[in-house]
């Protein structure tokens, strides 16, 4: 079955500093993918769609300034999150919904961010 | 808008008990239904889904789900719970609305099953 990675796995990091997080899909071209975040013992909370080769749609409430997406190629897209605060601790999970054959979210393992 | 609820948040159960969590969505067209399993320090894995046929849908590990298009539901069912289901739980919907098809999630449920 089709293969999200992520990098880092987890990340620790001063307030103020940015963090970039990668997503790759490992055998596959995914033009669309998902970027959610989940706070402990709750939901995870879709905060945007990454668009190969175009913007990314945010979702209402999600900073875009805050939370950058570029996703430059078929198998990569990044999260940046930057002047990280306190408050932005939380895990990040990518995912690939396969549009086209209706198939389910491919999950990538989740990068989780810790800021101090 | 389109949302999916989750009625039990938590849910205690002794080993061999059985288990059915409701999952009730809002969405007149058609839909793809999911349960995903959340184990404890792991990421989501797709417990079952259904797309279309036979309303009622087997999934891993011994769990089914019966999608009740009348009353909206997709409720996860298991007739006797070990131990090691105890995980989160989490129903998800596609409303396939044009092109905006995105999984719609809830809250999620958290069962502890007790040895």
């Amino acid at each position: 079955g089709a293969v999200v990675s992520q990098h880092p796995s987890w990340v620790i990091c001063k307030s103020g500093t940015s963090v970039k997080i990668e997503c790759r899909s490992l055998d596959f071209q995914a033009t669309t993918m998902f970027w959610y975040r989940q706070f402990p013992k709750q939901s995870l909370m879709l905060m945007a769609t990454s668009n190969e080769g175009s913007k990314a749609t945010y979702e209402q409430g999600v900073e875009k300034d805050k939370f950058l997406i570029n996703h430059a190629s078929l198998t990569l897209s990044t999260l940046t999150v930057t002047s990280a605060h306190p408050e932005d601790s939380s895990f990040y999970i990518c995912t690939y919904l396969g549009l086209a054959s209706l198939e389910t979210q491919y999950f990538g393992p989740g990068t989780r961010l810790l800021v101090l | 808008a389109q949302s999916v609820s989750q009625h039990n948040h938590h849910v205690i159960l002794s080993e061999a008990a059985s288990l059915e969590l409701g999952c009730n969505y809002s969405y007149g067209g058609t839909v793809n239904l999911f349960w995903y399993v959340q184990y404890p320090g792991q990421h989501l894995q797709l417990l079952l889904k259904y797309f279309s046929g036979d309303p009622l849908v087997k999934g891993i590990k011994g769990f089914e789900a019966e999608f009740i298009k009348s009353k909206f539901s997709f409720n996860l069912r298991k007739p006797s719970v070990q131990w090691s289901d105890t995980a989160e739980y989490f129903c998800a919907v596609i409303a396939n609305a044009g092109n905006n098809r995105k999984l719609i999630w809830g809250l999620g449920t958290s069962l502890a099953v007790n040895p």
